[in-house]
């Protein structure tokens, strides 16, 4: 089973530009997960879909962020303009149904840095 | 807000040492899970337990949920330099997606 593919793997942009992440999640997983994980933290959940609709946004800096699932499968997280402190791995993780005992699947990330 | 906390922060031990990992919360969950993370990739998920006082194992690695669903430990018995990694533990209630703790990075010396 192929697994949950991100691109791209590293972005290098200056504060005030910016970028989209794209994500192709496990085939035939409904949900799809947004985190951010900030060296030496661990994963903030950013954004959770289940299908195309939005479950939990309640984290995304909606200022900056936003994130689609069109189709209800691949999906995109942009931000726009982009801080400095933004600067981290920004994964994509999939799991076959919501909730609780479903384990999530992750992709590789995406380093983004922001100068 | 569920709150993990998750000690100790880094551990190095030598090749064939015992080590344990904790995973404390004031929240009760529905289920925990622990995933390793090696650098330059996403976390895998190692094991998920739902039922408190349960106990899993993986080989070298022991899982425990605690009685009262609030906290887990992670054993591994003779560790390995393969063992390398973060060790995140997530845990969710039956609303809410799982919520990741800081993780403990482990090194192993050959």
């Amino acid at each position: 089973e192929a697994g949950v593919a991100q691109s791209p793997r590293y972005k290098i942009i200056e504060k005030r530009q910016s970028v989209a992440f794209w994500c192709n999640p496990i085939s035939g997983h409904a949900t799809l997960y947004w985190y951010q994980q900030i060296l030496g933290q661990g994963p903030k959940l950013l954004i959770q879909f289940q299908n195309n609709g939005v479950v939990d946004d309640s984290q995304l800096p909606k200022d900056r962020f936003s994130a689609e699932r069109l189709k209800g499968v691949d999906s995109t997280l942009k931000i726009q303009p982009a801080k400095l402190e933004d600067s981290a791995v920004y994964l994509c993780a999939s799991s076959f149904q919501q909730g609780q005992g479903s384990g999530y699947t992750f992709g590789s990330g995406t380093r983004l840095t922001v100068v | 807000t569920q709150l993990l906390e998750q000690s100790p922060q880094f551990l190095s031990i030598q090749e064939g040492e015992n080590l344990t990992v904790y995973c404390n919360s004031s929240s009760v969950f529905s289920s925990l899970q622990w995933y390793r993370q090696e650098p330059g990739e996403g976390p895998v998920l190692l094991v998920t337990v739902v039922t408190g006082g349960e106990v899993k194992k993986l080989k070298r690695l022991t899982f425990q949920f605690g009685d009262a669903r609030k906290d887990s430990s992670l054993h591994i018995t003779a560790a390995q330099p393969g063992d390398t990694g973060l060790y995140l533990c997530a845990g969710g209630d039956n609303n809410n997606d799982m919520r990741f703790g800081a993780g403990t990075r482990l090194t192993v010396k050959p």
